[in-house]
């Protein structure tokens, strides 16, 4: 069965420095989502990625991130100068149009430190 | 405003009891989608079930029920003869037809299914 792939599994980096998340989406699927979750929290909404662009973002995607498709299949999420409070387990997920179920990748732990 | 709200933080119950995990949920959108996931242990979030705002169906599937009201705005999740394996992390969520479909996610219910 397709699944949602998520590289790497576990990043630690310094604060201030820059971090890309890397997603395959399923590869039929055309809208692209990018969540977080704190520590012992619940699951936030980051950004949406649909036909190149984004669709909507909540106010944690400030301009510290951004996302991109560099081709066919990489779905990415990029902070570009990590604070400590970024910490967090972040989840791409991914659906197909005219389904709203999401599928979500066994996600990437970031620690900043 | 869309809001997901699971009163229950953690629960505990010995293996073979049933249990009830409660999701109460808010919006303005008359067209929904609700969803259950799970997330066990190892982190990752595992898709359970999905239910859309025109069918008020309950649904069962093996040992799992859904329970959905649209009077009370809940979407509760009942595990019948509970297992170890079922101890996790369960989120319910909410997203809404209009935008891009974000899901809002509850604060989730820690499950401890005990042997």
């Amino acid at each position: 069965e397709p699944e949602v792939t998520q590289t790497p599994s576990h990043q630690v980096t310094q604060m201030g420095q820059e971090v890309i998340l890397r997603c395959v989406p399923i590869s039929n699927h055309l809208y692209f989502y990018w969540y977080r979750q704190i520590l012992g929290q619940k699951v936030e909404f980051l950004v949406s990625f649909y036909n190149n662009e984004i669709s909507e973002k909540s106010e944690i995607f400030d301009d510290q991130f951004s996302v991109e498709r560099p081709d066919g299949s990489n779905f990415t999420l990029k902070i570009r100068s990590t604070k400590l409070e970024d910490s967090a387990m972040y989840f791409c997920a991914s659906r197909i149009r005219d389904q709203e179920t999401q599928y979500f990748g066994p996600g990437t732990r970031l620690l900043v430190l | 405003a869309q809001k997901v709200t699971q009163a229950q933080t953690e629960i505990s119950v010995v293996e073979k009891e049933d249990v009830t995990l409660d999701c109460v949920y808010e919006t303005r959108d008359t067209t929904y989608y609700l969803f259950w996931y799970k997330q066990p242990p190892s982190g990752e979030l595992v898709f359970l079930i999905r239910r859309n705002s025109f069918d008020e169906q309950n649904e069962i599937s093996g040992r799992y029920s859904w329970n959905f009201q649209k009077s009370t705005s809940s979407f509760n999740f009942t595990i019948t003869a509970s297992q170890v394996v079922d101890s996790a992390v369960y989120f319910c969520a909410l997203s809404e037809a209009l935008g891009g479909q974000n899901f809002v996610f509850g604060p989730g219910t820690r499950l401890s299914v005990l042997p």
